[in-house]
This record gives C-alpha cells, structure tokens and sequence, in this order.
C-alpha cells in the first residue's frame, strides 16, 4: 500500500534550521508531484511547497519564501523540506501529501506528520 | 490574497444532511477539492475536482460548485463523520495552493 513516512521534527531556537524528510513507498515516487502542508496547532491546514515529478518546477507559500527549500531525491524514493531561519510561527505539525499527478493534482496519500517546535 | 471562506462550524443530526460550502472569486473556474481530518489524524481527500469521489468513501458525500461557492454535502450524517473538513483550490494567478479556513462538523 502507499505510504508516506516523514521524519526529521524536533525542538529547535529561533533562527535555527532544520531539514524534514518523508519516505515514500507502495508507488513509484519519481512519476508524483509532491506537497508539503502544515498546520500549527489549533489552527487550519496551511499548504507549504511543492515539487513537480521530476524536480523541474517548485513553488512556495510566501510565508516561507526565501527560508524553506523543497527538493526530492528520486533515486531514493525520498522528498526534502530544508527550513532554515526558523520563527516561532513556524511551530506546526508538517505533513507530505502524494500528488495525484505529476503535476498539479489533489492530495491522495497524506503522511502522518512530524511535529517542529521553533521556542528559545 | 485568495481566501476560501467556509463556516466555522456546523451542526447536524444523525440521519440528517450537512451542508458545508466554500467561497472564493472565481472558484467557479476552479477544480476543487475535499479534505476530511479527524482529531489526531492525518487529512483524508473526500471530494476531488469538485465532485469526483475517491473508492473507499461512502456516497453520502457528495460535491457540487454553483457561482463562487462550492458545496460539500454529507447526506445521512453519521457520529464518525464528526470531524475538520478543507476545501482546496490551486491558484494558478499566484502559483499557490489554497485551504479554506476550515469546517467543524459536529453530529448531535
């Protein structure tokens, strides 16, 4: 079956960085765009970046241009979330979502999270 | 920037049919799509590309877009339908993908 593994959370200080990952198996990674999406806790579902099947074209939410880098390792089956300067209002639960598609598409496979605390 | 405006929460009871709508310009040229999350758990898609419905998700829910709002109808609500629900969209004007603010539903 699909699953989506991510790991790499933590508690870290303002200013900080941080690289999430998320391993895929159960279907072939490298033909799937890939999501990124977080939520702070209490609060909505807040989409974060995402990557096109082959690497080719990313995008980012404008909250975390410029400090969050998404990138992919298909050889490893794997999806990358680099952040760095991190805030306190980047204190969330991330989640990796399987696109439908190589490209734009729903979110059909969604993982079970991995929890970053930004706090001093 | 795109807002998608849903209801904060809504309230049905058993048997009965919860609707829970989406607004946004333009969203009538928009696919749009369904998120169910229960506390503690990861979301689950229940509507795609506005009214498609994945295998495994019961007919009850169902999808409909008139105007600037779309729809998710829950028909003969259930106590485990009591969960968050999202719409989403693609913003292809600003490269984004959008959640709406979010629904609690809550079965009587």
């Amino acid at each position: 079956q699909m699953q989506l593994v991510e790991s790499g959370g933590g508690v870290v200080q303002p200013g900080g960085s941080l690289r999430l990952s998320c391993a895929a198996s159960g279907f072939t990674f490298s033909t799937y765009a890939m999501y990124w999406v977080r939520q702070a806790p209490g609060k909505g579902l807040e989409w974060v970046a995402f990557i096109r099947y082959d690497g080719g074209h990313d995008y980012s939410a404008d909250s975390v241009k410029g400090r969050f880098t998404i990138s992919r390792d298909n050889s490893r089956n794997t999806l990358y979330l680099q952040m760095n300067t991190l805030r306190a209002e980047d204190t969330a639960v991330y989640y990796c979502a399987k696109s439908s598609s190589g490209g734009s598409g729903f979110m059909d496979v969604w993982g079970n999270g991995t929890t970053v605390t930004v706090s001093s | 920037s795109y807002v998608l405006t849903q209801p904060p929460s809504v309230s049905v009871a058993p048997g009965k049919t919860a609707r829970i709508t989406c607004g946004g310009t333009n969203i009538g040229s928009q696919s749009v799509h369904w998120y169910q999350q229960k506390p503690g758990q990861a979301p689950v898609v229940v509507i795609y590309y506005d009214s498609d419905r994945p295998s495994g998700i019961p007919e009850r829910f169902s999808g409909s877009k008139s105007g600037n709002t779309a729809t998710l109808t829950i028909s003969r609500v259930e106590a485990g339908d009591e969960a968050d629900y999202y719409c989403q969209v693609w913003d292809n004007n600003n490269y984004r993908y959008v959640f709406g603010t979010g629904t609690k539903v809550t079965v009587l």
